[in-house]
């Protein structure tokens, strides 16, 4: 079964602080793409980073970053300089690459940044 | 401008009313797609239309039903709704069906039902 498990419901940073969040994955398919969505309380379901699993330098977009792990199915996302407008809702998906083309979510992790 | 538009953004319906929930994308994008989002749960795929065709249904009840006149707007007309379909339905649309998903998808900010 395809599945994306996000083990921290709740997290809590102080601005400008680090956080990382977790998130690990189970695919039999070997090409696939892994990502980040985040949803402010505004709703909008917005991307946040995306990596291809057949490369091996992790993604980075701004202060934000992951820690890619194909062996171990792991794909955490770091968010560097925490700012009050990342207090959000954060996703963690994959889609195969093949034909079976579905959007696998994660619960999601909801990320608080305190001033 | 999001891109993707979604109305009405609050929706409070009796079980025996019909209504419809509206996207609009300018995006030039040939794929859209109805999710509904409960607590506790992964966002469920309910639809997906390619090129103004249906070519997803999944196991979604009657009492929704979509319709892409175009492949700007999709529409999911509600009727008869129980209780437990109170949730937020999200639109969101890719470049394509096939490819574009593995670039990712552009959500619009969702209808909150709410079935009384």
């Amino acid at each position: 079964a395809q599945t994306v498990t996000q083990s921290q419901p709740e997290m809590s940073v102080q601005e400008a602080e680090t956080v990382t969040l977790s998130c690990t994955y189970d695919t039999s398919e070997n090409n696939y793409y892994l990502f980040w969505y985040k949803q402010p309380p505004s709703r909008q379901m917005i991307l946040v980073i995306r990596q291809e699993a057949y490369k091996q330098q992790n993604a980075t977009e701004n202060r934000f970053s992951v820690n890619f792990q194909k062996a171990a199915k792991s794909f955490s996302l770091k968010i560097s300089d925490s700012q009050l407008g990342d207090t959000a809702m954060y996703f963690c998906a994959f889609i195969n690459a093949g034909n079976n083309r579905k959007l696998i979510w994660g619960l999601g992790t909801s990320l608080a940044v305190n001033p | 401008e999001t891109g993707v538009t979604q109305t009405p953004r609050h929706l409070v319906m009796g079980m025996t009313n019909k209504k419809s929930l509206k996207c609009e994308q300018h995006l030039g994008h040939n794929a859209m797609y109805w999710y509904k989002q409960s607590a506790k749960k992964p966002l469920e795929l309910m639809f997906v239309y390619s090129l103004e065709e249906r070519v997803e249904n999944n196991s979604v009840p009657s009492r929704f039903s979509p319709e892409c006149p175009n492949s700007s707007h999709l529409f999911l007309h509600l009727h008869t709704l129980q209780p437990e379909d109170s949730a937020l339905y999200l639109c969101a649309s890719s470049q394509d069906y096939g490819v574009g998903g593995v670039y990712g998808y552009t959500f619009g900010s969702g209808t909150r039902l709410t079935v009384v």
